[in-house]
């Protein structure tokens, strides 16, 4: 199984760019999420689907955008990037119940100059 | 608020040197604690699941223990392949059932 995957693995971009992170599932996992790693912070929520045509902000989702396309895919947009959105981004999966472990990605790595 | 705090933040070991890494945390109710292991370059990879204090969970050289503050994974006899950095989460009963992650412990192992 492919479980959780993510495209691009790596990107740069320039200040004001925009772009869209994409994750896709194949585990019928009713739950979606977008994470930002930065060092010494670690896994900060930005967004989240708990489930097909619902979303709702996290920690940190200044700067982002989300779209819950269907069961399966779960997309994160950056509209006019930003130097401080320079991060290690993950897609996880997982039931919506609190009991059951999120499944990653293996992360998109974005610099934005 | 949930809040997860992991120690050390960096630990070094020798090959087969025991030790234990902490998570401590604070829920209003647990509704489950979980650990994973995040390699360089790679997502977290969940390990364990652990719902109530007592109860234990093993994986060949690792070890989960909970207790009603505080969560240990225990190594035994590490290997060089065991070095990776080790995240907690925690996810409580009250508010969002979306779980807490602590910073982690980076882990290595000298052959």
């Amino acid at each position: 199984n492919a479980g959780v995957t993510q495209t691009p693995k790596f990107q740069v971009l320039k200040t004001g760019q925009s772009m869209t992170l994409q994750c896709a599932q194949d585990m019928n996992h009713n739950s979606m999420y977008w994470y930002r790693q930065d060092p010494g912070m670690g896994l900060r929520l930005i967004y989240y689907s708990a489930s097909e045509g619902t979303t709702d902000k996290g920690e940190v989702p200044n700067g982002y955008n989300v779209s819950r396309l269907n069961k399966r895919e779960f997309s994160l947009r950056l509209e006019s990037a930003a130097p401080s959105q320079t991060s290690v981004y993950f897609c996880a999966s997982s039931e919506a119940r609190g009991d059951q472990p999120q499944h990653f990605g293996d992360g998109t790595r974005l610099s934005i100059l | 608020e949930d809040q997860v705090t992991q120690s050390p933040e960096a630990l070094r070991l020798q090959e087969g040197e025991s030790s234990s890494l902490n998570c401590s945390y604070t829920v209003s109710g647990l509704r489950g604690l979980f650990w994973y292991r995040q390699d360089p370059g790679k997502g977290p990879e969940f390990l364990f699941t652990l719902y109530s204090a007592g109860e234990e969970k093993e994986k060949e050289r690792l070890k989960a223990t909970l207790t009603k503050k505080e969560s240990f994974l225990h190594i035994t006899a590490p290997k060089p392949e065991d070095s990776a950095t080790y995240l907690c989460a925690v996810a409580g009963t009250g508010g969002s059932y979306i779980p807490t992650f602590g910073r982690g412990t980076s882990l290595i192992v000298h052959p």
